[in-house]
């Protein structure tokens, strides 16, 4: 079935790592992508890893893949204060037609 | 600049009543969609168009229609609006064979009274 489940709140210190996490339950995922929302705006596409992968690295964001436990993780260093916001996991599961099922939503909320 | 616009940003309006939102792209994609994120953030995808055709259609009541004038375009109309129509209503594009690298509107607010 199609669903994606995160953990709802997130609270670190400026400085920190936070680590968002996500699991998902269709092993046919071939994208599987990381969104931020802040408050009152769209969502905004931060990074993504091919359903091959084990890791990507972009900057200060690290995400993680274990495919045969269906784990995705997001990993942000040295998190800052703009980094507060909603984080979106989703996955795409039907090729060729943009269908993303997206998870809940983890506010991660950063402490100075 | 702005890659993906919709208008309005915020509609106030009376259950019963038939309004529609507006959804630009400047980006030169080929494919548009609309996903309603409730209020708990939940979001989810409606429709998606591919050059002006219906790709996908999640089971959403037919009082909500999209409509695609043109590839740059995406507009959905409601018709008699319910309570549990109000959310946050989000259109967003994505180019050929790139499908899945989708690009997000500022969304619309909609409160029905």
């Amino acid at each position: 079935g199609e669903d994606v489940e995160q953990s709802l709140f997130l609270s670190v210190r400026e400085g920190d790592s936070s680590v968002i996490n996500c699991t998902y339950t269709d092993s046919s995922s071939t994208y599987l992508y990381w969104y931020k929302q802040e408050p009152g705006a769209g969502l905004q596409l931060l990074t993504y890893i091919f359903s091959n992968m084990d890791m990507k690295q972009d900057q200060r964001l690290t995400v993680l893949l274990n495919k045969k436990d269906k784990h995705l993780s997001l990993r942000i260093a040295d998190t800052q204060t703009g980094d507060s916001a909603i984080y979106f996991c989703a996955e795409s599961i039907v090729r060729n037609t943009g269908k993303l099922i997206f998870g809940q939503g983890t506010t991660l909320q950063v402490k100075p | 600049d702005t890659a993906v616009s919709q208008t309005p940003k915020y509609l106030v309006t009376q259950m019963g009543n038939d309004k529609s939102i507006k959804c630009e792209q400047n980006l030169g994609h080929d494919t548009m969609y609309w996903y309603k994120q409730d209020s708990k953030k939940f979001l989810k995808i409606m429709f998606s168009y591919n050059n002006k055709e219906l790709i996908i259609n999640e089971t959403v009541p037919n009082r909500f229609s999209p409509k695609s004038p043109d590839k740059a375009h995406l507009n959905l109309h409601i018709n008699s609006l319910e309570l549990g129509d109000s959310a946050v209503y989000f259109c967003a594009s994505s180019q050929g064979d790139e499908w899945e690298t989708q690009y997000f509107g500022p969304g619309t607010r909609l409160l029905v009274l």
